[in-house]
């Protein structure tokens, strides 16, 4: 078991730039969530995936946000247009089902857009 | 809606000291309740869940917590703090049909020596 694993740990950007991040999650497990995290608050909840399907996505994905699982494997999530707001950490994590599973978080993407 | 509250933002405690961390969440079933710890710059590891059954739930690291349905509380306790101790504690809440977490804002701990 490797765990959920993210790519790249840190990012920095000009304002403008599109930027995406990678997340492998656990081997079999089929959901798969994105989340965001700014300084000093909890993750707050982006999207939501069962197995390639995206299924829920927050209010907070705007149209400059994009997220792709294919195949049921890794997922993207693509920040196009980056604006100095979208400076967080990102976090990605997955569970299996049945219900009551527990979410198993990766190191997140911490992205600085300047 | 559902929500966490965390009251305490920053908690300063002695090593060797007894810790409780507060939780109070807004859910109008049986919740689905975490907590979570994260050091500086890391993800997040589950410290222990609670879905049902026995209301005091033990967890890694010697942390325990109870969940109180008069109170809507789940309070996170150790009985001895270690310096490694030393991180951020989130509680979060099960919503949805399709179980996203909603966490509270976290508490900062921090171990005097």
């Amino acid at each position: 078991d490797t765990g959920v694993s993210q790519d790249p740990r840190h990012k920095i950007t000009k304002r403008g730039q599109n930027v995406t991040f990678r997340c492998d999650p656990i081997s079999e497990h089929n959901r798969l969530y994105w989340y965001r995290q700014t300084l000093g608050q909890g993750p707050e909840f982006l999207t939501y995936f069962q197995n390639e399907a995206q299924l829920e996505k927050s209010r907070l994905l705007s149209d400059r946000f994009s997220a792709e699982r294919p195949k049921g494997s890794f997922s993207t999530l693509e920040i196009q247009r980056t604006e100095q707001g979208d400076s967080a950490m990102y976090l990605c994590a997955s569970s299996l089902t049945p219900s009551k599973e527990t979410q198993y978080f990766g190191p997140g993407t911490r992205l600085l857009v300047l | 809606a559902q929500s966490v509250t965390q009251p305490d933002i920053h908690i300063t405690v002695s090593e060797g000291a007894s810790l409780e961390l507060r939780c109070n969440y807004s859910y109008g079933a049986t919740p689905y309740l975490f907590w979570y710890v994260q050091s500086p710059g890391q993800g997040l590891q589950l410290l222990l869940k609670y879905f049902s059954g026995d209301t005091l739930v033990q967890g890694i690291k010697g942390f325990e917590a109870e969940f109180k349905r008069s109170q809507s509380s789940f309070n996170l306790r150790k009985p001895s703090v270690h310096w490694s101790d030393a991180a951020e504690y989130f509680c979060a809440v099960v919503s949805g049909g399709y179980n996203k977490l909603i966490f509270g804002a976290g508490t900062r701990l921090a171990v005097h020596p």
